[in-house]
């Protein structure tokens, strides 16, 4: 059974920054594309990263991009996303989930069970 | 980027009713178009993959249709565990979602 479980999250002030981690259990972990999800206090839901099997290829949405580093570590089956220069709204549960291919980012067919960041003074 | 616009942003509905929720995007994106189901406080859940295939143990009541820019999904009789807000995905490009549609018992 796949099992995806995030840690890491919680309160931050406005320009600190945080790292999740999402570990990986019951696949093949370096076989598949992974990837985060953000969804804001009750609002949708909002794709901010990918990253491909072997770690090699990466991407992000622009809302992020230059502050916010996705990583894996293959020996370990976990993800990571490093977050820098958070601000408020980047306030949202972060969402690992597993892709269905190695390379793309389309099938988001396991999903964790979220970690709450809130950027706040 | 390509953007996804949804349709109702709500809808209440009668257990056994036929429900439809529309997608349009912004481009062609051909069937690179999936649909989520989302229960409160929960994860997602992966429905209707590539716009009409369903997902396995995804009971047969739910269906996806559509390719290029209009999309369907379809709940054929509405059951009282359906309550939640569904979203639709494109990956012809980067990922993006739709803004979701919140879906009630009447």
């Amino acid at each position: 059974e796949v099992q995806l479980v995030e840690s890491g999250g919680g309160l931050v002030q406005p320009g600190g920054s945080l790292r999740l981690s999402c570990a990986a259990s019951g696949f093949t972990f370096s076989s598949y594309a992974m990837t985060w999800v953000r969804q804001a206090p009750g609002k949708g839901l909002e794709w901010v990263s990918g990253i491909s099997g072997s770690g090699d290829s990466t991407n992000y949405a622009d809302s992020v991009k230059g502050r916010f580093t996705i990583s894996r570590d293959n020996s370990k089956n976990t993800l990571y996303l490093q977050m820098n220069s958070l601000r408020a709204e980047d306030t949202a549960v972060y969402y690992c989930a597993k892709d269905r291919v190695i390379l793309a980012n389309a099938w988001f067919e396991s999903w964790g069970q979220g970690a709450l960041v809130t950027v706040s003074s | 980027d390509i953007q996804m616009t949804q349709s109702p942003s709500s809808l209440s509905a009668s257990v056994g009713d036929r429900v439809t929720i529309t997608c349009q995007a912004s481009q062609d994106i051909s069937n690179f178009l999936n649909w989520y189901q989302q229960k409160p406080g929960k994860a997602p859940k992966l429905l209707i993959y590539d716009a009409s295939y369903l997902e396995a143990g995804v009971p047969s009541r739910f269906s996806g249709s559509g390719s290029g820019t209009d999309f369907t999904f379809t709940i054929s009789s509405l059951q009282p565990e359906d309550i939640a807000t569904y979203y639709c995905q494109q990956y012809d490009n980067l990922p993006s979602f739709g803004q979701g549609t919140r879906l009630e018992i009447k």
